[in-house]
């Protein structure tokens, strides 16, 4: 299989702990995004890497949550103190893009995303 | 605020009815579109996709979708849908030179035997 892929892809914790996930690209893309999915509504954007450089992060990530694509391959996310309202669906999604500036044709394919569950 | 807009948060149809899913953006200027899917228990899949160059275009499963700029408007449509169609489906934009997707509240399709 040469899509995306998130592990876990259910976590249950208690409030107050901290959760890591893991996203692996597709392997010839060198973007890669993280968006979170509630019920009812579309997936928001978190942060995204072009290769291991992260770009842009959203306002709405607070400084409990950390990304890193420490070699440009893989990423992780991690959540820290998790409250209740950090349930949800995190997605994550590659691309391949060439270059940082000017009009991108470049497509997003999602993995399957990871399930937290905050109890 | 920029945004993007799906009109219809619910829609229940017949096999071989028409669907059009309305999507309006508020975006100035080039934008890249698309409409995803999400079938149930399934992750989020590529329908279609526009950049450049003719409004029409085509995706997967018959599924067709139309660029009117003076609109700002992606309008998703199938002559014929089938119970398969069950989904949920995303409008999204990609304002140029942008990284992130921006993604309308998504409609869920129910098409009926």
């Amino acid at each position: 299989d040469t899509g995306v892929s998130q592990d876990p892809r259910h976590k249950i914790t208690k409030r107050g702990q901290n959760v890591t996930f893991r996203c692996d690209p597709i392997s010839e893309h060198n973007r890669l995004y993280w968006y979170r999915q509630t019920l009812g509504q579309g997936p928001e954007f978190l942060t995204y890497f072009q290769n291991e450089a992260q770009l842009e992060k959203s306002r709405l990530l607070s400084d409990r949550f950390s990304a890193e694509r420490p070699k440009g391959s893989f990423s992780t996310l991690e959540i820290q103190r998790t409250e209740q309202g950090d349930s949800a669906m995190y997605l994550c999604a590659s691309s391949r893009r060439l270059g940082t500036s000017g009009r991108g044709t470049d497509t997003q394919y999602f993995g399957p995303g990871t399930r937290l569950t905050v109890l | 605020a920029q945004s993007v807009s799906q009109h219809n948060h619910h829609v229940i149809l017949s096999e071989a009815a028409s669907l059009e899913l309305g999507c309006n953006y508020s975006y100035g200027g080039t934008v890249n579109l698309f409409w995803y899917v999400q079938y149930p228990g399934q992750h989020l899949q590529l329908l279609l996709k526009y950049f450049s160059g003719d409004p029409l275009v085509k995706g997967i499963k018959g599924f067709e979708a139309e660029f009117i700029k003076s609109k700002f408007s992606f309008n998703l449509r199938k002559p014929s849908v089938q119970w398969s169609d069950t989904a949920e489906y995303f409008c999204a934009v990609n304002p140029d030179s942008w990284g992130k997707l921006q993604f309308g509240a998504g409609t869920q399709v129910v098409v009926t035997p």
